[in-house]
């Protein structure tokens, strides 16, 4: 079966400090993989996805960035947080094929401050 | 361009009441619909999902939804909540072309009060 993990669990960082978060992919080969951010009492916006290694659309201009350096492995990076990129961090994978649900991972709760 | 709605926010309601969530979705192609749950700092957990077919579509935990293309809604219902049940909901579409992105509303809280 398929599994998705995401560290860390929570992140506390000061302004200005870089940031990494890692998100993996167990049982499935060439996922699309998705990363989402929930701010406190909104919903969730897509920030970058990948349909394979290399690839990266990013849906909104932000200080943040994403990399997959592996078929089964997205980074999410930022050189210099902001205030603003705290919240609920989420990791998602589907196969690629319209119509397929997303599966998401367990989140990061990042706090900047 | 395609948008989700969510109208209610917060829905409370009491344990062993019936229940409705609302979604409404706003686009000019075919889409596929999405309902899912999240409990308290955690992901999303798929409830249910309208492909194509029956407009009726019964997910886990006793809930479903139905798709009515004219009014373009997908609310989502349960006949009997249990305390359990209290959690954020999330709607959500995508196209059927493209790279299988999914656009989701700004969810609903449902709490069930004992």
């Amino acid at each position: 079966s398929q599994t998705i993990h995401q560290w860390p669990a929570t992140l506390v960082q000061p302004v200005g400090s870089p940031l990494s978060l890692e998100c993996t992919v167990e049982g499935t080969s060439n996922p699309n993989l998705y990363w989402y951010r929930q701010a406190a009492g909104r919903g969730l916006q897509l920030l970058f996805y990948s349909v394979g290694i290399g690839q990266i659309s990013s849906e909104v201009p932000q200080n943040l960035s994403a990399s997959r350096p592996q078929d089964r492995q997205f980074i999410l990076s930022s050189k210099k947080l902001l205030l603003s990129d705290s919240g609920f961090y989420l990791c998602a994978w589907s196969m690629d094929r319209v119509g397929n649900e997303q599966f998401f991972g367990p989140g990061t709760r990042l706090t900047v401050l | 361009a395609q948008s989700v709605t969510q109208l209610d926010s917060q829905v409370p309601v009491f344990e062993e009441a019936p229940v409705e969530l609302r979604c409404n979705y706003s686009s000019s192609v075919s889409v596929y619909l999405f309902w899912y749950v999240q409990y308290p700092n955690q992901g999303l957990q798929l409830l249910l999902k309208y492909l194509s077919g029956s407009t009726l579509v019964k997910g886990i935990n006793g809930f479903e939804a139905e798709f009515n293309k004219s009014q373009t809604s997908f609310h989502l219902r349960k006949p009997s909540v249990h305390i359990s049940d209290t959690a954020e909901y999330f709607c959500a579409v995508s196209y059927q072309t493209g790279a299988n992105n999914l656009f989701f509303g700004t969810g609903t809280r449902l709490t069930v009060i004992p």
